[in-house]
């Protein structure tokens, strides 16, 4: 596709339930990161792929988080047993290459709400 | 201390004028730097690199000071569009990217 895409665009969950959120990136790009955008705060960094490897899972809050790559394509976001701290915008973003200089592209995010 | 740190403002500028944003980072190998923009509920886009001996874009000046560990984002001749939030975002040795939790800018006809 032409850009970033994530889905669902929105999500509600009921405390407790488990949730995976998708990103699609942009063909061919090697880095795919997840960010977690809470109101009025900037992107804080969850994990980042090369390819199928997660090279850096130090952002997860908790181990109810989890990524995966399995294809070095399109990566899940899954939270278990979603807490209401969980309420936020998750941003995927890709990346050509991990070259030092190179711009992240972003999808339009996934705004989760837990009730 | 956060890794990144920015004034969040807001700015609230008129027309015309210029405005300059500051970010601090922390950790001295830092080796790239970037200023995003987001607008309201939308994705953050790159606006513009950083490098280290200043560099210009259009109505955009960004510089860098590896010594004082800032970097500086002035927007002259401001646009009703220019309003958004500015994101500075800073990149170690480490593949991590990270991003300041943002100056908000509102100018005003």
């Amino acid at each position: 596709g032409a850009g970033v895409s994530q889905s669902p665009r929105y999500k509600v969950a009921k405390r407790g339930q488990d949730v995976a959120l998708r990103c699609d990136p942009i063909s061919g790009h090697v880095s795919l990161f997840w960010y977690q955008q809470a109101l009025g705060q900037g992107p804080e960094f969850l994990t980042y792929f090369q390819n199928e490897a997660q090279l850096d899972k130090s952002g997860l809050p908790s181990d109810r988080f989890f990524a995966e790559r399995p294809e070095g394509s399109v990566s899940t976001l899954k939270i278990q047993r979603t807490q209401q701290e969980d309420s936020a915008v998750y941003l995927c973003a890709s990346s050509f290459s991990s070259e030092w200089g190179e711009k992240l592209f972003f999808g339009s995010g996934t705004q989760l709400s837990v009730l | 201390r956060k890794e990144v740190e920015q004034d969040p403002g807001p700015f609230n500028v008129p027309e015309g004028a210029t405005v300059a944003f500051n970010c601090t980072y922390s950790n001295s190998a830092s080796q790239s730097f970037f200023w995003y923009r987001q607008d309201c509920r939308k994705e953050p886009k790159l606006l513009m690199s950083v490098y280290s001996s200043g560099n210009e874009d259009g109505r955009f000046t960004a510089q860098l000071n590896r010594a004082s560990q800032y970097i500086s984002l002035l927007i002259r001749d401001s646009k009703l569009s220019d309003s958004a939030t500015y994101l500075c975002v800073v990149k170690g040795w480490s593949f991590k990217t990270i991003f300041g939790a943002g100056t908000r800018l509102f100018v005003k006809a």
